[in-house]
């Protein structure tokens, strides 16, 4: 149990329909992150959130929105992807948003058709 | 920009081995250092991590890593793996300049032969 949880698990969606991704963090921390892992490629950070607000917006194609309604939720709302978003989502949180160690959730594998 | 580099993509030992995995890392300031493990099928989870102090410092499951800041590495070391090790192995820097942000390298993976 790692205290970060993602919905849903798997998503098959097509280049025109809309989706999100939901995170919950049950660590009472102030940070949470969304991340994309490709094969073979580093981890890639795309948002940041501090206290609901966001602090870090990695030049994220706009097809990816972020929402963080409170400290122990986000989502990642989803529309016209391409095949090449197809990649395991990671969602994170940390005490404070910065130089504090991060907890992952399992990820929802994503692929586009 | 920090970078994290992790040289060997694919490390394939026997039981009772010894590992070491590299890392290196590009910022030159004062750094927080992980080593995070994904096993299969499983999220990714803290193995351990160098903040200040020691720079050898002892994780979880035997696992130990050295900080050289000369060099700026923190490889990751076991005495002696087992099969159970098999996963990914990432290391991650958080500088603690002006971005704050927790950079990743690309992964080592671990195949531990019975």
């Amino acid at each position: 149990e790692t205290g970060v949880t993602q919905t849903p698990r798997h998503l098959v969606m097509g280049m025109t329909n809309k989706k999100s991704l939901k995170c919950e963090q049950h660590l009472g921390h102030n940070a949470m992150y969304w991340y994309k892992q490709s094969a073979k490629k580093p981890l890639e950070l795309m948002f940041v959130y501090s206290l609901e607000e966001r602090v870090e917006n990695n030049s994220v194609p706009s097809r990816f929105s972020p929402e963080c309604p409170n400290s122990s939720h986000l989502f990642l709302h989803l529309h016209t992807l391409q095949p090449e978003d197809s990649a395991l989502y990671l969602c994170a949180s940390s005490q404070e948003q910065g130089a504090y160690e991060q907890y992952f959730g399992p990820g929802t594998r994503l692929t586009v058709t | 920009a920090q970078s994290v580099s992790q040289h060997n993509h694919h490390v394939i030992l026997s039981e009772a081995a010894s590992l070491e995995l590299g890392c290196n890392y590009s910022y030159g300031g004062t750094v927080n250092l992980f080593w995070y493990v994904q096993y299969p099928g499983q999220h990714l989870q803290l193995l351990l991590k160098y903040f200040s102090g020691d720079p050898l410092v002892k994780g979880i499951k035997g696992f130990e890593a050295e900080f050289i800041k000369s060099k700026f590495s923190f490889n990751l070391r076991k005495p002696s793996v087992q099969w159970s090790d098999t996963a990914e192995y990432f290391c991650a820097v958080n500088d603690l300049g002006s971005a704050r942000q927790l950079t990743f390298g690309s992964g080592t993976q671990l195949t531990v032969l019975p």
